[in-house]
């Protein structure tokens, strides 16, 4: 079935850090791609999308490119910030008996120290 | 502004006790979702709704249960039979049940504990 592998956390950084976090996916058809962000104990909050292969989706100095070639869409940001300290989770998108369904990775913590 | 709104933030069950969490939106979202979220185990899906009085059951859809009368409300009850519902429980919602390009917008949760 769909799915989303995330690379495993914790990830500890200092500020001014480049961050990745890798994800690759496995579905079939064409699905969009997602990363979510959650603050300590609140909800998600959409940080970027794309819906098509070689799409870079971007928002708050973070970048994702969906690589169909490599089902990835890994999240990059050049200069990290301690604000930045959150779970980052990676989704994907499908259409399922007509609804539209979002599989989740396990999402991975990120802290950034001053 | 529009979102979504969950309550309460914190519930306490005592074992054999049901209880709803509410989930309400001014989105005029069509489709609604309820996830349970568990340490490490990333977000897995209870209900999700398309439009309203119709609902279908997701991955660990047993021993809860799910009402959609109006278009803005989503309760979720957890019921007795939910062997371990002490969890972190998400609503979100979707424009389009249709789309696959529109994401979710999630409340800011409601946090159960069984004492």
């Amino acid at each position: 079935g769909d799915s989303v592998t995330q690379m495993e956390g914790p990830v500890t950084l200092s500020e001014e850090a480049f961050l990745t976090i890798n994800c690759t996916y496995t579905a079939t058809g064409y699905p969009s791609l997602f990363w979510y962000v959650q603050y300590p104990g609140e909800g998600l909050q959409l940080l970027l999308k794309a819906t098509k292969a070689d799409d870079k989706g971007s928002n708050k100095g973070f970048e994702a490119t969906y690589r169909k070639e490599t089902t990835s869409f890994h999240l990059e940001k050049g200069s990290v910030q301690v604000s930045d300290s959150a779970v980052y989770f990676c989704a994907l998108s499908i259409a399922e008996g007509g609804s539209e369904k979002l599989v989740f990775g396990k999402g991975t913590k990120l802290t950034v120290n001053p | 502004d529009g979102g979504i709104t969950q309550s309460p933030k914190y519930l306490f069950r005592k074992e054999g006790q049901n209880v709803t969490l509410s989930c309400e939106q001014n989105l005029n979202h069509d489709a609604m979702y309820w996830y349970r979220q568990d340490p490490g185990q990333g977000l897995r899906l209870i209900y999700y709704s398309q439009i309203v009085n119709d609902f279908q059951k997701g991955d660990i859809a047993e021993g809860y249960s799910v009402s959609r009368e109006k278009k803005e409300s989503f309760p979720l009850t957890v019921t007795s039979a939910q062997k371990n519902p002490t969890a972190f429980y998400l609503c979100a919602s979707s424009i389009d049940p249709r789309s696959r390009v529109s994401g979710y917008t999630f409340g800011s949760g409601t946090r159960l504990t069984v004492v």
